[in-house]
């Protein structure tokens, strides 16, 4: 069956510009989750959303980034005025339980 | 979430056992046990998970110590597309905070 689906694959931005990143979860999946990576490093928690509710956005970075759910599907990441260090892939999950996270292959985000 | 300790790097031969340690000794009577992987430029895939008692997938198996302080992820014959970065994740909520994992290398 499908997976998790993310688009664009790869994003370059010039600094300043908005951005948004799209996260198509697994049919079924009341919640969805937003990482990111930068390069050589871990997977930084941004977000997460139970149904089209985020009850947690404590690991968001600034208020430049916000997010968002519709229909209990498909979630937007949007980051204003981009800056060079928010360069990384942004990775999202979803799952119907909280034991088992299905990954999307990612958005590579570069901003020159 | 309760902190894991994990090896940075181990390395294994193909066709051999590999033994991957997390220790967690802060860890909590709710929290689950989580182990994710993720190969060079994918995004992390799930390989198992328990609370008390050991489990096995087709995947892996994860060996709980009895005081639950540290866990083991077994890979019973590794394979050259094992090679990735393993997670271990202490979680009882929904929220899975990834640590920098054990990267793992697997020889010809």
């Amino acid at each position: 069956g499908a997976g998790v689906s993310q688009s664009p694959s790869n994003k370059v931005t010039e600094k300043g510009k908005d951005v948004e990143l799209r996260c198509d979860p697994i049919s079924g999946h009341t919640a969805l989750y937003w990482y990111r990576q930068s390069l050589g490093q871990g997977l930084e928690f941004l977000i997460y959303f139970q149904g089209n509710s985020a009850p947690d956005k404590s690991g968001l970075p600034s208020d430049r980034f916000s997010a968002e759910r519709t229909g209990g599907s498909v979630s937007t990441l949007t980051i204003q005025r981009t800056q060079q260090e928010d360069s990384a892939v942004y990775l999202c999950a979803s799952s119907l339980s909280a034991l088992e996270r299905f990954f999307g292959p990612g958005t590579r985000l570069t901003v020159l | 979430d309760a902190k894991t300790t994990q090896p940075n790097s181990m390395e294994s031969n193909e066709e051999e056992p590999v033994h991957l340690p997390c220790n967690h000794s802060t860890i909590s009577g709710t929290d689950y046990i989580h182990w994710y992987r993720q190969l060079p430029s994918q995004g992390p895939e799930y390989v198992i998970h328990g609370l008390t008692s050991n489990v096995n997938n087709r995947m892996a198996s994860l060996a709980i110590a009895e005081d639950r302080k540290s866990s083991t992820l077994i890979l019973h014959r590794a394979t050259l597309r094992d090679a990735a970065v393993y997670y271990c994740i202490l979680s009882n909520t929904d929220k899975l905070i990834f640590g920098t994992g054990t990267r793992l290398q697997v020889f010809p």
